[in-house]
């Protein structure tokens, strides 16, 4: 119960193209849910994060799409740039707590 | 922009060797955790410390792992004795406050175990 499953492993989007990264968990204790995004060699850095009270959140070309129902969020970048090319982790946590990562979606944007 | 600090960058040990991984949180930050990614695996919780004494723990934190707030500044993650499955990137985190949710990660510690 306390996985959180991630989709694609892998996504390849030309220059401009929206990537979309799925995420889903089964604990309803979660109450935070970031992303993630980590370069070769570097840490995870927070790209943005929403709480179960809202479905949407926008912060430049990153919107996170959340549904409580169906225990689903997902990751959106619009205009996909090749410095976009990373990890991405979904992760949720409980009151703030230790964060459950999912296994990562390795994205190639293209020129 | 404050940032979390970790040394050494890589660190080479021979199997059953003692080491310790050191973190320097950012400074108002009250939480801290550690978390270790096994090459091309997904990120895993360790251990989280608030108020000098463990807060949660997981499964992989065993007796051979311990944690320690030296002073003021300094977060450490000390393995006893080391095994070839621990070769791993490890990660130092902290947190403002665990309700707000955000946590901000080190560049991480390169552990090699041969």
């Amino acid at each position: 119960q306390q996985q959180v499953k991630q989709s694609p492993q892998s996504l390849i989007v030309q220059k401009g193209g929206i990537s979309i990264i799925n995420c889903a968990y089964e604990n309803t204790a979660f109450d935070y849910f970031p992303w993630y995004q980590q370069f070769p060699g570097k840490g995870p850095a927070l790209l943005i994060a929403i709480r179960p009270d809202v479905s949407e959140k926008k912060e430049g070309r990153f919107t996170i799409s959340f549904n409580k129902s169906a225990k689903q969020f997902s990751l959106h970048i619009m205009d996909s740039q090749p410095g976009d090319s990373a990890t991405y982790f979904c992760a949720a946590s409980s009151r703030g707590q230790n964060f459950v990562f999912g296994p990562g979606t390795r994205l190639s944007v293209l020129p | 922009e404050p940032e979390v600090t970790q040394t050494p960058s890589h660190q080479v040990t021979q199997m059953g060797q003692e080491v310790i991984l050191r973190c320097v949180p950012i400074s108002n930050h009250l939480y801290f955790y550690w978390y270790r990614q096994i090459l091309g695996q997904k990120v895993e919780f360790l251990v989280s410390f608030y108020n000098n004494e463990i807060s949660e723990k997981s499964e992989i934190f065993d007796d051979q792992f311990s944690v320690e707030r030296p002073d003021g500044s300094n977060f450490t993650l000390k393995i006893r004795s080391t095994k070839l499955e621990d070769s791993a990137m490890y990660f130092c985190a902290s947190s403002e406050a665990p309700g707000r949710g955000e946590q901000f990660f080190g560049p991480g510690t390169r552990l090699t175990v041969l």
